[in-house]
């Protein structure tokens, strides 16, 4: 298994500020991912983190509004950039490990947008 | 395009009631299949998974089957507890795209005592 730990847990921000996430992963892990939950929705994936090259969006997700690092297999940091009140969420972490592809979860980091 | 339905919530229990939670997938090749569950203030948790036709998942009284045929992976428990109280999230794993999971949209299971 793998222990994912991401800060900052939470955090109140104003519009128009960006804020960057960090998780952190207790071992190598071959895939990592950014999800996005919005109140009362599902998980919805934001962008694969690619280690050593530009992250992989899914429809929807722009690198100048969510960019991503992955410098090496046990880091990844998501910023949200320019924010407003609709990017109020829970961004969860997750890692890919061992072959049934189970993803392991960070506990997520809650961002208020004001 | 790949995706999961799950029966939508919330679901309320009496304590020691049978629960089962619909999901359907559509996909192209062969995913993986699992149940993740969030309980109130907490992280998502893998519940339990499969990853072929016909296997069973389990873990804590809940079970699921992958069917292929039905392209079905309905949870079920033969008696909930209070405990068991938390919002739950069908998924599916597409190796073909990287290993990403693509999430249901989550079904709300209160019990009662």
């Amino acid at each position: 298994s793998a222990v994912i730990s991401q800060k900052p847990s939470r955090d109140i921000c104003q519009r128009g500020t960006s804020l960057t996430i960090q998780c952190q992963v207790d071992s190598q892990v071959t895939m990592m991912f950014w999800y996005r939950q919005q109140p009362g929705q599902s998980l919805t994936l934001i962008a694969t983190a690619n280690q050593g090259s530009e992250a992989t969006y899914e429809s929807g997700f722009v690198i100048d509004k969510f960019p991503i690092s992955r410098p090496n297999l046990t880091f990844s940091t998501l910023t949200v950039s320019n924010m407003s009140p609709e990017d109020s969420s829970i961004y969860l972490c997750s890692a890919r490990g061992g072959q049934t592809g189970e993803l392991f979860f960070g506990e997520g980091s809650r961002l208020t947008v004001l | 395009g790949d995706s999961v339905t799950q029966m939508e919530g919330p679901v309320t229990l009496s304590e020691e009631a049978f629960l089962t939670i619909n999901c359907t997938y559509t996909a192209t090749g062969y995913p993986s299949l699992f149940w993740y569950v969030q309980y109130p203030g907490e992280g998502l948790q893998l519940l339990l998974k499969a990853t072929k036709a016909d296997d069973k998942g389990s873990n804590k009284g809940f079970e699921a089957t992958y069917r292929k045929e039905t392209t079905s992976f309905h949870l079920e428990k033969g008696s909930v507890q209070v405990s068991d109280s938390a919002v739950y999230f069908c998924a599916l794993g597409m190796w073909n795209q990287g290993g990403k999971l693509i999430f249901g949209q989550g079904t709300e299971l209160s019990v009662k005592p």
